[in-house]
């Protein structure tokens, strides 16, 4: 079957590096997103990774390593707005995405 | 990036009655639609596909005859709760992807989503 692993919750301090893993499982690849989701509004686009490697986004940076079905998201100098649900969903063969639970980050002074 | 724009964003509504929600590509034509439920501290739950001009595809366990989806024109989905009950209360969001390019930019596959529309069920 499909399938997406991410931790439930997860906390760091404001200023801080925070990493947040991803397993999946699907039938074929075409590629694994990042979104963003604070409460009660909808998710937004942070990351897309295909190919093997990191891709660096100002404070965000994505990781992809298709051997091993994971990713990671590493958030940098963390604010206290960077408090939010994290999406981690990957594209399967038929460009249809399966979506993690989500990983709530709780950032503390 | 490309625009979704969903209405409304809450809506209230009494138990027996059907609510609609529509959303609207802004800059882009799009032929497929994505409709979800999230349930508060729960992840995205796709319940179907909106195909333009054709029948939308609806996920397992999503009643076809209460959640009545069309999909009429390249820019718009509508999404009617049919005799919406207190445990239709949820947040439905809805998402499309540029892939005519019509925005002016490549499909890379990234999902647009609209603002999301929050129906409470008394």
């Amino acid at each position: 079957g499909q399938n997406i692993d991410q931790p439930t919750e997860m906390t760091a301090t404001e200023g801080a590096i925070v990493q947040i893993n991803c397993t999946y499982q699907t039938s074929g690849f075409n590629g694994l997103f990042w979104y963003q989701q604070h409460a009660g509004e909808a998710p937004t686009f942070l990351s897309y990774n295909v190919l093997d490697g990191l891709e660096e986004k100002g404070r965000f940076s994505s990781f992809l390593s298709r051997s091993k079905g994971y990713s990671y998201l590493l958030l940098k100098e963390l604010q206290m707005k960077d408090s939010a649900s994290y999406l981690c969903a990957a594209m399967d063969s038929n460009y249809q995405l399966i979506w993690g639970a989500g990983t709530k980050l709780i950032i503390k002074p | 990036g490309a625009v979704v724009s969903q209405h409304p964003s809450w809506v209230i509504c009494k138990s027996g009655t059907s609510v609609k929600i529509e959303c609207r590509s802004l800059d882009f034509q799009a032929t497929t639609m994505f409709w979800y439920r999230q349930f508060p501290k729960q992840s995205l739950m796709l319940m179907a596909t909106s195909n333009e001009g054709s029948k939308a595809t609806y996920e397992q366990g999503v009643e076809k005859d209460k959640f009545l989806i069309n999909h009429a024109s390249l820019t718009l989905s509508t999404l009617t709760v049919t005799s919406a009950h207190p445990e239709d209360s949820s947040f439905y969001i809805c998402s499309a992807r540029d892939t005519l390019g019509t925005s002016g930019r490549a499909d890379t596959g990234e999902l647009f989503f609209g603002e999301g529309s929050r129906l409470t069920v008394l």
